[in-house]
């Protein structure tokens, strides 16, 4: 069973980069036809998708976060990261990453989320 | 405003059968397969079904149907453990985007 564990700093300060890790096991992210996704949830607030990769066929993102996210693979170490630049306080959140399941847009396996403030 | 539309709430008693509605328009649900994250507790979403496919480990009174733009989650004998906040999400092909509804809390009485 494939299992993911999102990682970085739970504390980043406004106008700087905001950076997660998802470190994947059981399964190898250039293995099969998966998607690899980034949702976010604000406390007491709803999912928002941000993005994802597909190892070899590129990343689609929301528009709403096209101009400041990017997604990226570091296959050697099978994880999958975010950065997302000139944070503000709306970035706070719960930050989660998520593998699809047959179709490119399921979320079958999600991580178990870390919490990132944006504040000074 | 979220790209999907729920119920901000539900509720039932042990037992009853409730159903949670998830609508869009042609671009997405009215074409693609809809999923539902069921979420408890603040805790990680967890996948209860797909299209109409209900993945591993999920118990059998969860059911997913679709009519036009609008999908629909029904669960049948409806259990305590069941309370906790539903999303629904799909493929937004104009946006080219994973899309989410604004979630449904259930709550059993």
């Amino acid at each position: 069973q494939v299992q993911l564990q999102e990682s970085g700093p739970g504390l980043v300060k406004p106008s700087q980069t905001l950076s997660l890790t998802c470190s994947v096991s059981g399964g190898s992210i250039s293995g099969g036809a998966y998607y690899w996704s980034w949702i976010r949830q604000p406390a007491g607030k709803g999912l928002e998708w941000i993005g994802r990769i597909f190892i070899s066929g590129g990343t689609n993102y929301n528009p709403s976060l096209k101009s400041r996210a990017t997604i990226s693979a570091d296959t050697s170490k099978n994880q999958f990261s975010l950065n997302l630049r000139s944070v503000t306080a709306a970035d706070t959140a719960v930050y989660y990453c998520a593998r699809s399941g047959s179709s490119s847009w399921s979320l079958e396996y999600w991580g178990q989320g870390t919490l990132v403030t944006a504040s000074s | 405003q979220s790209a999907l539309t729920q119920e901000a709430s539900v509720s039932g008693t042990v037992g009853q059968k409730v159903t949670l509605s998830c609508t869009g328009n042609s671009d997405d649900v009215g074409t693609y397969a809809v999923g539902w994250y069921q979420q408890i507790s603040h805790g990680a979403p967890k996948t209860v079904m797909f299209g109409n496919s209900l993945p591993s480990g999920i118990p059998d009174r969860f059911s997913g149907s679709k009519s036009g733009t609008t999908a629909s989650l029904t669960i049948s004998g409806l259990q305590p453990e069941d309370e906790g906040d539903y999303f629904c999400s799909t493929w937004d092909y104009s946006l080219s985007a994973v899309i989410f509804g604004g979630g449904t809390r259930l709550t059993v009485l």
